[in-house]
């Protein structure tokens, strides 16, 4: 199955840019995910990439996919405190007709002020 | 509409109560499905309905029981819970053919005592 994995913590300034990173072992993953949580809220869709996609960006948000590496990065620019919350890297869990995400550990993003 | 909403979003139950979680969707999508979040982790896949039908239980253990009345609907009946069982429930819900792009609801915090 799918394995993902991300760094546990990222503390910038407000108005730097953030890069949150993640790897993945399935190749064959089709889209890969981001999610961000609040605390004590659910998950919210940040964004989303299509495997034969090298970037894509959508306002402040710019997804990076290596996909020879199995790495995909999250790229905040302009951080403000509202973006400090959870992120979460997903990806199908590996076998397509489970339709199941396997998440990453989540990566804790500090802002400061 | 694009939200995911969940009641209640607080519980509190004995190890002996019987209680229902209950998440409603109203963007027509034909799949539901429910997770566990405990703290500091990423949410585990606990049950997939595809249009209405149970697709997917993730070796739950059977206190816990999933309902999909209809496809705006689905319920998770708790019964004999152990303290262990404490966490965030999560809902959500996806498109039958972007089965991966899913939408949470805010979750519900359940304490067992």
């Amino acid at each position: 199955g799918e394995d993902v994995e991300q760094s546990l913590f990222l503390s910038v300034r407000e108005g730097d840019s953030s890069v949150i990173n993640c790897t993945y072992t399935d190749s064959s993953s089709t889209y890969l995910y981001w999610y961000k949580q609040e605390p004590g809220a659910g998950l919210q869709l940040l964004t989303y990439i299509f495997s034969n996609m090298d970037m894509k960006q959508d306002q402040r948000l710019t997804v990076l996919l290596n996909k020879k590496d199995k790495h995909l990065s999250l790229r905040i620019a302009d951080t403000q405190t509202g973006d400090s919350a959870i992120y979460f890297c997903a990806a199908p869990a590996g076998d397509t007709g489970r339709r199941a995400l396997t998440f990453g550990s989540g990566t804790r993003l500090q802002v400061q002020p | 509409d694009t939200e995911v909403t969940q009641t209640p979003k607080h519980l509190v139950m004995g190890m002996t109560n019987k209680k229902s979680l209950k998440c409603e969707q109203h963007m027509g999508h034909r799949a539901m499905y429910w997770y566990k979040q405990k703290a500091k982790k990423p949410p585990e896949l606990m049950f997939v309905y595809s249009y209405e039908k149970l697709s997917i239980n993730e070796s739950v253990p059977s206190r816990f029981s999933p309902e999909c009345p209809n496809s705006s609907l689905l319920n998770l009946h708790l019964h004999a819970l152990q303290p262990e069982d404490s966490a965030l429930y999560l809902c959500a819900s996806s498109q039958g053919s972007r089965d991966y792009e899913q939408y949470f609801g805010p979750g519900t915090r359940l304490t067992v005592t």
